[in-house]
């Protein structure tokens, strides 16, 4: 069973217009969420992160947005450039304090920016 | 800084044969965990280690699967006997006390034939 899904497994967007990837998830002890990016034979690297205190956080051109009452949150990048075209993987942990680091993820977003 | 270090890159090896794969994680890091990506289940949680203890194994899919991390620097991945199902990315993850975002090495992809 799926606790974190990412339902659309590709998008495609042109060069300068947003980027919207989304995520949902099950288990509502959830409370620290991460993004992370992956490239072709590369690890994930991470991207950008929100705690469930918060409904937002801005990392530049990313942004993630939380909505706790639907279990769903969403990484929007603007503007979108070719080096952003890679898989993005949603992680979902309980315990932002420090109780654990184990994360589960999605099954990953392939975004491909058109120039 | 060196980041995650993981040996072999690629391993290809016959059905039934013993695998064994390397992880040096990020000097200072308290947490490592091992992962296994396939296009089916995405990225799993194999198991993790706090201070060189592992404290949850509940990912490892079978007794042919095992891990060890003797010291802070290494840890080991076994698969005795390999199976064609065992084909997969996997990788090793490292990160601080606390919360911090887990850093990745490149993984190895394994083909067992």
């Amino acid at each position: 069973d799926q606790q974190v899904k990412q339902n659309s497994p590709s998008l495609s967007v042109q060069e300068g217009r947003i980027s919207i990837l989304n995520c949902d998830y099950t288990n509502s002890m959830f409370d620290y969420f991460l993004w992370y990016k992956k490239y072709p034979a590369e690890g994930p690297t991470f991207l950008i992160s929100i705690s469930s205190i918060k409904d937002k956080n801005e990392d530049g051109r990313f942004t993630v947005f939380l909505n706790k009452s639907a279990k769903h949150l969403s990484l929007h990048i603007v503007p979108s450039q070719p080096g952003d075209s890679a898989v993005y993987f949603c992680a979902a942990s309980e315990g932002y304090g420090g109780a654990t680091n184990k994360l589960i993820f999605g099954t990953g977003t392939l975004l491909a920016v058109q120039p | 800084d060196a980041g995650v270090i993981q040996s072999p890159r690629h391993e290809v090896t016959e059905m039934g044969q013993e695998v064994t794969l390397r992880c040096k994680p990020i000097s200072g890091h308290d947490y490592l965990f091992w992962y296994r990506q396939t296009m089916m289940r995405g990225l799993e949680l194999l198991i993790y280690f706090n201070n060189n203890v592992p404290i949850d194994d509940s990912g490892m899919p079978e007794d042919r699967f095992s891990a060890k991390m003797p010291n802070a620097s290494f840890s080991t991945l076994k698969i005795q006997p390999s199976e064609p199902r065992d084909s997969a990315v996997y990788f090793c993850a490292s990160s601080n006390r606390g919360n911090q975002p887990q850093h990745f090495g490149d993984g190895t992809r394994l083909s067992i034939l």
